[in-house]
């Protein structure tokens, strides 16, 4: 089973500010089978980026992702209001498809 | 827009059963593979099973292998997660969620709105 590892457990940023988080899973994540999702209180997760790097359909681009292997990183590069949630990763590409156990993107 | 609709989630005792379903639309649900996810209150996600879109392969976590069973009926656009020998630790919100692309090995998209299961006595 690959453990995904998620850093912080907690962000504490301002609206403008950039956001790094960070995913490192146990082994290697073949294909890049690394995926991202954001979600906000009482509501369902939603796709932000597949693949490590590519973009989900109308997600803004300030929101980028990156990394194989094993590291893969998720970067907000300017916080708007509506960003502030937990964010997972995921891999796929072996089951058991795990989740990392999320960073809380906090306003300060 | 693809819609997914979970049900069937509700109150069960310890040892009990229940059978969730998601009903799909607006996409052509024979050739996806379907998804199931769980999250227990004030937790993460937890990835619960996984099933082809002619429902020959079939993926279970651990936690529920040999207690959970997935299934789907493409001629009724419909998912399902039957839960027998329910223990207080299944307690959570469950989701139904599309693979983003026919084929392997993608990601999940998009999500239902869940379905809440409360297992106790």
């Amino acid at each position: 089973e690959i453990v995904l590892t998620q850093s912080p457990g907690t962000l504490s940023l301002s609206p403008g500010e950039r956001a790094t988080l960070s995913c490192r899973a146990s082994q290697s994540v073949s294909s890049s089978y690394l995926g991202w999702y954001q979600q906000k209180p009482g509501q369902a997760p939603r796709l932000l980026i597949y693949g490590a790097s590519s973009r989900a359909t109308g997600i803004p681009d300030r929101f980028s992702g990156s990394g194989s292997g094993t590291d893969f990183t998720l970067t907000i590069s300017r916080l708007e209001p509506e960003d502030f949630a937990v964010y997972y990763c995921q891999q796929y590409g072996s089951s058991p498809y795990t989740f990392g156990q999320g960073t809380k993107l906090e306003i300060k | 827009e693809v819609q997914l609709v979970e049900s069937g989630g509700g109150l069960v005792k310890p040892g009990g059963s229940l059978r969730l379903s998601c009903a799909a639309s607006r996409f052509t649900f024979s050739s996806y593979s379907m998804n199931w996810v769980r999250q227990a209150p004030g937790k993460g996600l937890e990835w619960v099973s996984s099933i082809s879109s002619s429902g020959s392969y079939i993926y279970y976590a651990d936690s529920v292998k040999g207690r959970f069973t997935i299934s789907r009926d493409n001629a009724k656009n419909s998912l399902y997660l039957q839960m027998n020998s329910l223990r207080a630790e299944d307690t959570a919100v469950y989701y139904c969620a599309r693979d983003g692309l026919t084929g392997t090995k993608n990601w999940f998209d998009p999500w239902g709105q869940g379905t809440l299961v409360t297992v106790s006595s």
